[in-house]
Formats: C-alpha cells, structure tokens, sequence
C-alpha cells in the first residue's frame, strides 16, 4: 500500500516565478495538509483541504494556493517567489475524523529559489 | 511565538539507556500531543500520541507523560537503540485538530 507521493523530490527556481508542487494521499485518506519546513525548524502549517476545499489556513500569504482533486490529490501553488520561499515542503494526508492516529506525511519536496 | 517549544536542539545517548525528550506548550486550548520522527530525506513519522484526559501512554519502547499543570510532555524511550537516531518533533493541537509542531530534537544513540 503506498504512502503519501510527492512530485518533484527536488526543484530550484528563480525568484518571482511560480512553482506547482504535487502530491497523492495514502489510499484511504480524504484529507490533505500542506507544511512549510524551512531549514531548523519544524514544519509550518499552510492548509488543509477537505472534499476539494480549503478547510483551514495557516499564516501564509495568498501567493500560496491550493487545490484538492476529486481524487484526493492536491496541488500547492506558490506565485512570485521569494528567496525566503526555499524550503522543504511536506504533504500529509489523514482523515478527517482520523486525526488521533496521526498524519502520514511524504517525504516532501525541496524547494530551492534562487 | 511559539506555542510548542522543544528547548534542547540535541540529545546524545549511550545504547541500551533511557533517551528523554523534553517539550512544553503554551497554549492551554491544546488537548492533544503527538510526537513524531524523523529520518533524513524522509517525512515525519508518527510515533505515539497523547490525549490530554490521560498523563501517560505506553507503546512498547516509547511512553509520553503528560504534565498539564505545567504544559509540559515528555517522550521515554527505553531502551535507546542506534536506530532510534532521528529528529524527534513534538505536535499539538485544539479545537481545530491541526497539529502545531515544535523544532525538534536530534537525537543520536551511540553504539
């Protein structure tokens, strides 16, 4: 049974474009959250998207977006990026009356912006 | 602000010994905690988890204590194997079951 997939594992970009970032829940999971992890630090909630809706956001700019689809797969969207957008960046899925067994997370995507 | 807080960024243990890893929330709306590891080029992986009705919560190697009194858990695990070394984060959460998470610890086990 696969996990969480994440695409692409690496990516580096340059300042003010855009970059779409993907990722496939565990089988199962209705639920996806999108977390920000910059380096030494732990990982930084952006939202949470629920039957292709945005169910909770964090403390993020709109330049971050997102989608779910009727799959269950979600895309993060993040527009003009700034240097301070590289990071590594975690999907997790769940359900969402699951929460108490915990989030399953992918192995994130490392975002470089240069 | 940082509502979780793992104060020691490290801990290095002797196989076979007790590791302790130490956190400490400020907000008093969380009711649950979880604690999760971490390999390099990895995701987070759940561990254990702790309802704040209960001070304790046993899973084989690894218990959490609970202190709500003075917002305080703490991870047991015992005993510490070499491949126990990984970043270990502490995650809380309310009324909205989205998990905060702390910086973690890096904890290495030395055979």
């Amino acid at each position: 049974d696969a996990g969480v997939t994440q695409s692409p594992t690496h990516l580096i970009k340059t300042r003010g474009q855009q970059v779409t970032l993907r990722c496939s829940p565990k089988s199962g999971h209705d639920t996806v959250s999108w977390y920000q992890q910059a380096l030494g630090q732990g990982p930084q909630f952006i939202f949470q998207y629920y039957e292709e809706e945005e169910r909770q956001r964090g403390n993020f700019p709109d330049r971050f977006s997102g989608h779910q689809f009727p799959n269950y797969s979600s895309e993060l969207n993040v527009n003009a990026l700034l240097l301070g957008d590289s990071a590594l960046y975690l999907c997790a899925s769940s359900l969402l009356y699951g929460f108490n067994y915990g989030y399953t997370f992918g192995s994130g995507t490392r975002l470089t912006v240069v | 602000d940082q509502q979780v807080k793992q104060n020691s960024p490290s801990l290095s243990v002797q196989e076979g010994r007790i590791s302790i890893l130490n956190c400490d929330y400020t907000n008093s709306m969380f009711d649950y905690f979880l604690w999760y590891k971490k390999y390099p080029a990895e995701g987070p992986t759940f561990l254990i988890s702790i309802s704040s009705i209960k001070d304790k919560n046993e899973d084989g190697r690894f218990t959490v204590f609970l202190n709500k009194s003075a917002k305080h858990l703490s991870l047991h695990i015992v005993p510490s194997q070499p491949g126990d070394s990984a970043v270990y984060f502490c995650a809380a959460s309310g009324g909205s079951y989205i998990p905060t998470f702390g910086r973690g610890t890096s904890l290495i086990v030395h055979p």
